[in-house]
């Protein structure tokens, strides 16, 4: 699976939109693009994946630029209940349903 | 109803002991995962299962292993414990292939003593 870079930390006025940023250079073209979070002492909750179209549901937007390098996740107005370490993880569809989670971003939405 | 359940939520146990935790999923997945999360939060697949293959991460010693007694079960039996195995440990499911996403419960905190 393709290696993903994630800021260390971020954080996020509650109401206003959180956008977070995920590189995945060396992406290959079967693999998507999925989102997790979690929250503290919780399970990874999953938000949303894409393959290179963007993507919305009821919880986030997943945008993906055109060369597939690169996405952000937006949650559009943030609560403080969205607290939480954000992962970006890059996997093909078909390698065994295997998701790597690297160290992800802890976004903190302040009052 | 929670869809995927583990027990217990917290263990307690002393080295050399052998001890299982316990994962159910209502969902109806056809695969299921066990993680393990480490004091630095990262987190890392220990196997994948469903009715057909058995995958096992290489690292993973051979002192854990799953047994899935159904499709909606898939326990972590651990012999021979030792320090090192202290963490939180996740169980997952997920439908399909085509949707692949993954479902986790809430994790069960081992601390071997």
């Amino acid at each position: 699976d393709a290696k993903t870079t994630q800021p260390t930390s971020m954080d996020c006025a509650e109401g206003r939109a959180a956008n977070l940023p995920c590189n995945h250079s060396t992406i290959s073209g079967n693999e998507y693009v999925y989102w997790y979070r979690q929250i503290h002492s919780q399970g990874p909750q999953y938000i949303i994946h894409g393959l290179k179209n963007n993507e919305t549901n009821e919880m986030a937007s997943l945008i993906i630029t055109e060369d597939r390098k690169s996405s952000t996740l937006i949650l559009p107005h943030a609560t403080l209940r969205d607290t939480a370490v954000y992962y970006c993880i890059v996997r093909a569809w078909n390698t065994g349903n295997q998701f790597y989670f690297g160290t992800g971003t802890s976004l903190t939405v302040i009052p | 109803d929670t869809a995927v359940s583990q027990t217990p939520k917290y263990l307690v146990t002393q080295m050399g002991n052998d001890k299982s935790i316990k994962c159910e999923q209502n969902l109806g997945h056809d695969t299921m995962y066990w993680y393990k999360q480490d004091s630095k939060k990262f987190l890392k697949i220990m196997f994948s299962y469903n009715n057909k293959e058995l995958i096992i991460n290489e690292t993973v010693p051979n002192r854990f292993s799953p047994k899935s007694p159904d499709k909606a079960h898939l326990n972590l039996h651990i012999n021979s414990l030792e320090l090192g195995d202290s963490a939180v440990y996740f169980c997952a499911s997920s439908p399909d292939r085509a949707k692949p996403e993954a479902f986790f419960g809430q994790g069960t905190r081992l601390t071997v003593v």
